[in-house]
């Protein structure tokens, strides 16, 4: 089982959906990034939380420390957010020993948005 | 502020082949990271540098793989020799600091490497 989470794999929506793309993590955890990718290959990074809510124009992330469990949220789906979209969770530092806490990441939700 | 800059942006080179690819962090970073992202998967660490240091490099390829980070600014990564699985798009990404726990990460705009 992977220790990161997401769901789901694909989705295509159309434009001025709302949409809700989930992360669930088994590890315990300092923080969370949605990171976003486009066909280009690079990443841009979306939020980095590690309780409650954030929002960013029509974005809006929220974790939830207990359940372990995140959402990233669009509202008013545009075409230009067809992405790749990637949950990724820092470990404590204490769990992994020298390793420093490095990122493991969700394997992404391929989203598609239709005009 | 400018971001991490990559390039090349793209090489196509043949297996056996060697390739080199640059990284430059946002100015002030100290926590510097190569990954490997091959298609349909999430990023895999290569290896992080503190500063010029290496904290992590658990999951390089050390027969064929190789960094540096001279001077804790730019890096290298280098393939001698490529392999035809070696085809994925490798991420540079820095952080301010994560000795000091400030570790968000902001990725550069990848290279994306093909092995034929």
């Amino acid at each position: 089982k992977n220790e990161v989470e997401q769901s789901p794999q694909n989705l295509t929506a159309q434009e001025g959906e709302f949409i809700t793309i989930n992360c669930s993590y088994s590890v315990g955890i300092s923080a969370l990034h949605w990171l976003q990718q486009h066909p280009g290959g690079g990443i841009v990074s979306l939020f980095m939380l590690s309780s409650g809510k954030k929002k960013h124009g029509r974005l809006i992330a929220t974790i939830n420390i207990q359940e372990k469990h995140s959402s990233l949220h669009i509202t008013a789906s545009h075409p230009r957010d067809s992405a790749v979209y990637i949950c990724a969770v820092v470990p404590p530092i204490d769990d992994y020993g020298g390793s420093q806490g490095n990122l493991i990441f969700g394997k992404g939700t391929k989203l598609s948005v239709k005009p | 502020e400018a971001g991490v800059a990559q390039s090349p942006r793209y090489k196509i080179i043949e297996k056996r082949q060697s390739v080199a690819f640059w990284c430059n962090p946002i100015s002030g970073h100290a926590t510097l990271y190569w990954y490997q992202q091959i298609l349909g998967q999430g990023p895999k660490l290569l290896i992080q540098f503190q500063n010029n240091g290496v904290v992590d490099d658990s999951q390089l390829p050390k027969d064929r793989f190789s960094a540096e980070r001279l001077k804790g600014v730019d890096s290298t990564l280098k393939i001698q020799p490529a392999k035809l699985e070696d085809s994925a798009v490798y991420l540079c990404a820095s952080s301010l600091d994560f000795d000091r726990g400030l570790y968000e990460q902001y990725f550069g705009p990848g290279t994306r490497l093909t092995v034929t």
